[in-house]
């Protein structure tokens, strides 16, 4: 069976620092997708990024970037220049191929101060 | 942009009563989901709903839970008997492929007193 683990439970960063969240999996399958989601106070779940296994090239988008590395199945996602406006709990999932189903980890809540 | 709609936002029902919950996922989307979330726990697959079946269901989507696609639109999932540990937020998701990106809905609170 799959499992994600998020080891870190809560962060708490300064305005303007950089902040790397880890995500751990666990799969015997060689094909899989893993996924980010934030989930910001109001409560909702929106949709970051998705990978698939054969693409381990690393990800930017503006000040979110995201480390696939296979060799130790890891998928860490860093903020670059934290904002207050990042401060969500975060969430790392994976899903295998030919299933639907989203293994969530336990989330890792992120407190951005000013 | 299209997106994931649920009603209600919050349903307060007793134990026992049935409740049902209403997604309309987005509209070329083929794939439709629930996940529940515990206050302050992780969150968790119910079910996946394609081709108007149950495509897979978790351990937690026992007899007490059904999934219906009443018409072209709408997603439900419906409690037959509500339990106290059913409080939870109920959030619908949809997406264009299996493995695919899931859009999720702004979720609903259920509590069940």
């Amino acid at each position: 069976a799959q499992k994600v683990t998020q080891a870190q439970t809560e962060i708490s960063v300064v305005e303007k620092e950089d902040v790397t969240l880890d995500c751990v999996y666990e799969t015997r399958d060689t094909t899989y997708y893993l996924f980010w989601y934030k989930q910001p106070p109001s409560g909702e779940l929106v949709f970051l990024i998705r990978r698939n296994s054969f693409d381990e090239q690393n990800e930017i988008s503006g000040r979110y970037s995201w480390n696939f590395q296979k060799s130790t199945s890891s998928f860490n996602f860093t903020i670059t220049a934290s904002q207050v406006v990042d401060s969500a709990v975060y969430f790392c999932a994976l899903s295998l191929s030919g299933y639907s189903t989203l293994t969530f980890g336990k989330g890792t809540m992120l407190l951005v101060s000013p | 942009e299209p997106e994931v709609t649920q009603t209600p936002s919050h349903q307060v029902t007793q134990m026992g009563q049935e409740v049902i919950l209403r997604c309309v996922p987005i509209s070329n989307h083929l794939y439709f989901y629930w996940y529940r979330q515990i206050l302050g726990q992780k969150v968790e697959f119910l079910v996946s709903f394609y081709n108007n079946e149950i495509s897979e269901k978790s351990e937690i989507f026992d007899d007490q839970f059904s999934v219906e696609r009443p018409d072209g639109s709408n997603f439900t999932l419906k409690i037959r008997s509500t339990k106290l540990e059913d409080s939870a937020m109920y959030f619908c998701a949809s997406s264009e492929a299996r493995g695919g990106e899931q859009f999720f809905g702004p979720g609903t609170r259920l509590t069940v007193l």
